[in-house]
């Protein structure tokens, strides 16, 4: 069974330039989560999405970053203007269902971004 | 929202040598979880454990979910478990919608 693919894997930009990452869930996952994890942190919950809908916002900085989940499937994360402390690894998971028991949430290997 | 306090921060082992890793939170919860991140920042799934205990080859982890803590045992440590141990948890109660939510972790390194 195929995992959570992400893409790119490395990403380096200048500061006020814009990127976007992309992630495909494992398949017939309704819930995709976008995690930032800040070197030497654990990861930070930004959005989590069930099927198309977004379910939890509440850490993604809206002023700069945004989300979208088409068709309840592919998922892509935009940074627009990026700032130095953006640099971190984005992680992208998905979960069968959200909420219940039994919910293991699967990671990809992550997109490393360095702002400079 | 919930807290989750792992311990130790860094733990250095010879090879050969069994640890335990300790998860506590705060709240109730209805998904724990524990992973290995690996050198290259993806994080693998070692146990699915709200509460009991589960084993898999050298590694093992028991929840007491009334008490609110979770631990997870390495025996025979090899060079291929340094890395960082995380513990998530999700909140039974409130709004968190299934998310999780991690500790710091534990940076394990051990030497041959």
């Amino acid at each position: 069974e195929a995992g959570v693919a992400q893409s790119p894997r490395y990403k380096i930009i200048e500061k006020r330039q814009s990127v976007a990452f992309w992630c495909n869930p494992i398949s017939g996952h309704a819930t995709l989560y976008w995690y930032q994890q800040i070197l030497g942190q654990g990861p930070k919950l930004l959005i989590q999405f069930q099927n198309n809908g977004v379910v939890d916002d509440s850490q993604l900085p809206k002023d700069r970053f945004s989300a979208e989940r088409l068709k309840g499937v592919d998922s892509t994360l935009k940074i627009q203007p990026a700032k130095l402390e953006d640099s971190a690894v984005y992680l992208c998971a998905s979960s069968w269902r959200q909420g219940l028991s039994g919910n293991t949430i699967y990671f990809g290997e992550g997109s490393w971004l360095t702002v400079v | 929202g919930i807290q989750v306090e792992q311990s130790p921060p860094d733990l250095i082992l010879q090879e050969g040598a069994n640890s335990t890793l300790r998860c506590n939170f705060s709240d109730s919860v209805n998904n724990l979880q524990w992973f290995h991140q690996n050198p290259w920042g993806q994080l693998i799934n070692l146990f699915y454990i709200p509460s009991g205990t589960k084993q898999n080859g050298r590694l093992s982890a028991t929840t007491v979910a009334t008490e609110r803590y979770s631990l997870l045992y390495i025996s025979s440590s090899q060079t291929t478990d340094s890395g960082v141990y995380f513990c998530a948890v999700n909140n039974a109660g409130g709004t968190s919608y299934g998310k999780l939510t991690f500790g710091q972790g534990t940076i394990l390194t051990v030497h041959p």
